[in-house]
C-alpha cells in the first residue's frame, strides 16, 4: 500500500538546470511533508520540509511547492550543481499521531551533469 | 560526534544465522526509530521507542525480529534465522518528542544474507 507516490524514478539534468520531483499522497491526515537527500552509503538527510498551511517554501536553492487540494507537492532544485547528484525522497507524516512515523515515496535518482 | 551512530556499517551473514545491530541516538533524543530500506526503495517504518518503551511495531517486523532499548539510550535490533529477503539497509533515526524539524537518520547497517 503506497500512500506516497513519487515521480520520476530518475532524472538527468545539465548543471544549472532545474530538476523537479513530484509527489502525491492519499492520506488527508498527513500534515508534515519533508524531503530527504541520500548519498550512496549514507542515511537520508533532511533537506527541507513544509506544512499544509503554506503553498511554497524556499531554503537556499531548494523550493517546495504544495497543493493541498490536489494532495501533491514537489521539490525544485534551482541552479543545480553536480554535487546535488543524489537520491531524493519525499515523505509524509501525521504529526501528533503516535510516533510521527514517516511514509516515504519510492525515491528519485537525480544526476546533474557538469 | 553528535549524530546518530550505527554499528556495524556492513554485515554479511549466512542464511539461518542471527545478527544484531546497534544504534546510538543523539543523546538528548527520547524517540528512536528503526526503518528498513531495500535497494531502490524508500525507507519503511519498522518500529519506534519512546524512552525505553517500544510503542509500535510494523507488520513488516516478523517474530524473527526483536528490538530493545534497555535504558532509553542505545537500541539493538536482532534478526533471528536470517533469510535472503532480510537483505537491506537498516536505518536508525532519533528525535525529540514534539519535534518540529523531523528526525535525524544514521548512516545505516547494510545487511547481506548469503
Amino acid at each position: 500500500q503506497q500512500q506516497v507516490k513519487q515521480s520520476p524514478q530518475s532524472l538527468i539534468v545539465q548543471k544549472g538546470g532545474i530538476p523537479i520531483i513530484n509527489c502525491a499522497y492519499e492520506n488527508t491526515a498527513f500534515d508534515y511533508f519533508p524531503w530527504y537527500q541520500q548519498f550512496p552509503g549514507k542515511g537520508p538527510a533532511l533537506l527541507i520540509a513544509i506544512r499544509p498551511d503554506v503553498s511554497e517554501k524556499k531554503e537556499g536553492r531548494f523550493t517546495i511547492s504544495f497543493n493541498k487540494s490536489a494532495k501533491q507537492f514537489s521539490l525544485h532544485i534551482m541552479d543545480s550543481q553536480p554535487g546535488d547528484s543524489a537520491t531524493y525522497f519525499c515523505a509524509a507524516c501525521q504529526s501528533g499521531a503516535a510516533g510521527n512515523k514517516l511514509t516515504f515515496g519510492g525515491g528519485t535518482r537525480v544526476l546533474v551533469k557538469p | 560526534d553528535t549524530g546518530v551512530s550505527q554499528d556495524p556499517r556492513h554485515k554479511i551473514t549466512k542464511r539461518g544465522q542471527n545478527v544484531t545491530f546497534r544504534c546510538d541516538p543523539i543523546s538528548e533524543h527520547n524517540r528512536l526509530y528503526w526503518y528498513r530500506q531495500t535497494l531502490g526503495q524508500g525507507p519503511e517504518f519498522l518500529t519506534y521507542f519512546q524512552n525505553e518503551a517500544q510503542l509500535e511495531k510494523s507488520r513488516l517486523l516478523s517474530d524473527r525480529f526483536s528490538a530493545e532499548r534497555p535504558k532509553g539510550s542505545f537500541s539493538t535490533l536482532e534478526i533471528q534465522r536470517t533469510e535472503q529477503g532480510d537483505s537491506a539497509m537498516y536505518l536508525c533515526a532519533s528525535s525529540l518528542i514534539g519535534w518540529t524539524d523531523g528526525y535525524t537518520f544514521g548512516s545505516g547497517t547494510r545487511l547481506t544474507v548469503v
